[in-house]
């Protein structure tokens, strides 16, 4: 079984802020894990993934997340902020080899001028 | 290159009537997923094909839903009759077995779908 748990609903920063999302897992083999990024009336993309490569995956827009096995974690980060940042953010895990994907809750990010 | 197209992008019904939501993967992708995305549920799994066969329908909600997949480049949700509690956003989403396996999966915009 697999799960995954975003903590917080809503993160507001200030544009030029750090961004901190966070997620954990769990999974009883090695996970694959994703973030996915959803903007306003369209579907989610891709952001960033780690398929057991290098624990710290980069993404696009600036985005990276550091894979902590020892924590079961998978926290989204971002050292500046900016307005076109502001979309809901999901986690999501499966299982290595094929499986399909099960998302968290999502975690609405906020930018304020 | 055209994505995943989903059709209607709005669909507003009043409660008992049919509802079909239609979706077109990316040429290719061999994998077919269809969820459904609310305040309260966040986005659950309905059901997904691999070469036009429904693998796994478990997450569909009741016998008032049934989704198929005639071919390679077309899918329908269907739900008959429609409720209230059935208003949502849903997705579509493709895949191809090369890439499946590390989860990416390429998503519509969605159909939102309001029942009165």
């Amino acid at each position: 079984a697999q799960s995954v748990t975003q903590l917080g609903s809503h993160v507001s920063v200030s544009e030029g802020a750090l961004v901190l999302l966070r997620c954990n897992y769990s999974s009883s083999v090695p996970p694959y894990l994703f973030w996915y990024v959803q903007y306003p009336n369209q579907g989610l993309q891709l952001l960033l993934k780690y398929t057991s490569a290098a624990t710290l995956v980069k993404g696009i827009n600036g985005f990276e997340a550091e894979f902590k096995k020892s924590e079961t974690s998978f926290h989204l980060t971002k050292p500046s902020a900016h307005m076109s940042d502001a979309a809901e953010y999901f986690c999501a895990v499966s299982s290595s080899g094929y499986s399909t994907l099960t998302f968290g809750k999502g975690t609405m990010l906020l930018v304020s001028p | 290159d055209a994505g995943v197209i989903q059709s209607p992008r709005h669909e507003v019904t009043e409660m008992g009537q049919e509802v079909t939501l239609r979706c077109k993967p990316i040429s290719g992708h061999d994998y077919l997923f269809w969820y459904r995305q609310t305040m309260m549920r966040g986005l659950e799994l309905l059901i997904y094909f691999n070469n036009n066969v429904p693998i796994d329908d478990s997450g569909m909600p009741e016998d008032r839903f049934s989704a198929k997949m005639p071919n390679a480049s077309f899918s329908t949700l269907k739900i008959q009759p429609s409720e209230p509690r059935d208003s949502a956003v849903y997705f579509c989403a493709s895949s191809s077995t090369g890439v499946l396996n590390t989860g990416e999966l390429f998503f519509g915009e969605g159909s939102r779908l309001t029942v009165l």
